[in-house]
């Protein structure tokens, strides 16, 4: 059973254009984090949520993380080429904090 | 500094054989954790080593199995290969135990069976 759901799962879009991927959940997290994975390398963290509610920015990327802790989402702004990966969410459960239960992925592709 | 390293990248192996990788996690990260991905399941936990304790586990048969050495160098088994453990498994190192601290992949150990 996955418990964290993305969408979409494939973005195919041009440079220059806004991009919004979610991640959900009917499970409340402790934490939430963030990562891109290019082919042939592990996932590399971009960001960690931890208060619900919390928006955090990196760059021209934000971070938001659902009141309820429930649900994340991912906004990128202008996007370049080389943001092009695969984007996961994860979340950490009370409990369990150091056990990553991992989103389905989003495939961002950004052509010029 | 150096980051996360698995050893090796490649490996293919033939069903019922068995398999130890390597993991060699950032200097002064005492925590190292083990997952699996593969395109149908994505990335799934395997357990976490501290101190040279197992801290976590997740839902794998007995066939996957790990330590942890003093020097936090970590070690995965998997026994008895089976078709379906072909995936990329990935190693994260962090300074302590939980996510608060944030994990550092490594490249990843890609093992076929055949």
């Amino acid at each position: 059973t996955q418990l964290l759901e993305q969408s979409p799962q494939f973005l195919s879009i041009q440079e220059g254009e806004n991009l919004t991927v979610y991640c959900n959940s009917s499970s409340v997290f402790s934490s939430l984090q963030w990562y891109r994975q290019e082919p042939g390398e592990g996932p590399v963290l971009l960001v960690t949520v931890v208060t619900g509610g919390e928006v955090k920015k990196l760059k021209r990327l934000t971070f938001q993380f659902g009141d309820a802790r429930k649900d994340s989402s991912l906004h990128i702004t202008a996007a370049q080429p080389g943001d092009t990966g695969l984007y996961l969410c994860a979340g950490a459960r009370t409990g369990t904090a150091s056990k990553l239960t991992f989103g389905t992925g989003t495939r961002l592709q950004v052509t010029l | 500094k150096a980051g996360v390293t698995q050893t090796p990248r490649y490996l293919i192996k033939t069903r019922g054989q068995q398999v130890t990788l390597s993991c060699s996690p950032i200097s002064g990260h005492r925590s190292v954790s083990w997952y699996q991905q593969t395109p149908g399941q994505g990335l799934q936990f395997l357990f976490e080593y501290f101190s040279e304790t197992q801290r976590n586990k997740g839902n794998f048969p007995g066939r996957f199995s790990g330590r942890q050495f003093s020097n936090s160098r970590s070690e995965m088994n998997v026994s008895t290969l089976e078709l379906g453990d072909s995936a990329l498994y990935l190693c994260a190192s962090s300074l302590a135990a939980g996510v608060d601290y944030g994990y550092t992949f490594g490249s990843g150990t890609r093992l076929t069976v055949v």
